[in-house]
């Protein structure tokens, strides 16, 4: 199947840095990927829909200036969470989408603002 | 709109028996639904998906019911394993592809030795 990667998988950092995350479709091609935020014990939330070479489309309340997301080849997309703050601290998920059905998940990056 | 859990219901069930993890809806127009396992620390794995056209689908252990009448989904895997245990989340989408999932609040599924 689809592979989907994630980096970092883990990452710490003091409160008002800024905090990038990578997704790959490792053997595919993806136009649109996905991002998602999972606090402990909930369900997924949608966060943007990143599309390869346009801005990405952002759900209600997602604050656009605060996860920028470029998706800048077929199979990278990133999420830049800046100025954390720990209320930001959360598992963040990618997913890519490979043709019309199928989406498939990166492993999470866990998130930690001190 | 989006469905989420402020805790998750759990089921517990002995090695060997079968589970049934029930999952409601929340859209009338969805017209295809999926069944994703998350192990701790992981992200989604799919399982199992379904259309609307259909009111049952089986895997390799697992099957699928649909009940649109009443927006209702749920999962069943036949002699549960302790590798089965995990935190189980229905989906739901419209137009027959995976575009925009709504996730369900999910179930958290403890296989007991």
């Amino acid at each position: 199947g689809a592979v989907v990667s994630q980096h970092p998988s883990r990452v710490i950092c003091k409160s008002g840095t800024s905090v990038k995350i990578e997704c790959r479709s490792l053997d595919f091609q993806a136009t649109t990927m996905f991002w998602y935020r999972q606090f402990p014990k909930q369900s997924l939330m949608l966060m943007a829909t990143s599309n390869e070479g346009s801005k990405a489309t952002y759900e209600q309340g997602v604050e656009k200036d605060k996860f920028l997301i470029n998706h800048a080849s077929l199979t990278l997309s990133t999420l830049t969470v800046t100025s954390a703050h720990p209320e930001d601290s959360s598992f963040y998920i990618c997913s890519a989408l490979a043709g019309v059905n199928e989406q498939f998940f990166g492993p999470g990056t866990r998130l930690t603002v001190l | 709109g989006e469905s989420v859990g402020l805790h998750l219901p759990t089921l517990s069930v002995q090695e060997g028996d079968n589970s049934i993890i029930n999952c409601a809806y929340s859209n009338s127009a969805s017209d295809y639904f999926i069944w994703y396992k998350q192990e701790s620390g992981k992200g989604p794995q799919f399982i199992i998906d379904i259309r609307s056209n259909m009111d049952k689908r089986q895997g390799q252990r697992v099957t699928v019911l649909l009940n649109k009448t009443v927006k209702h989904l749920s999962l069943q895997i036949a002699a549960t394993q302790p590798g089965d245990s995990a935190v189980y989340f229905c989906a739901e989408t419209l137009s027959g592809s995976a575009r925009q999932l709504t996730f369900g609040s999910g179930t958290q599924l403890t296989v007991l030795p």
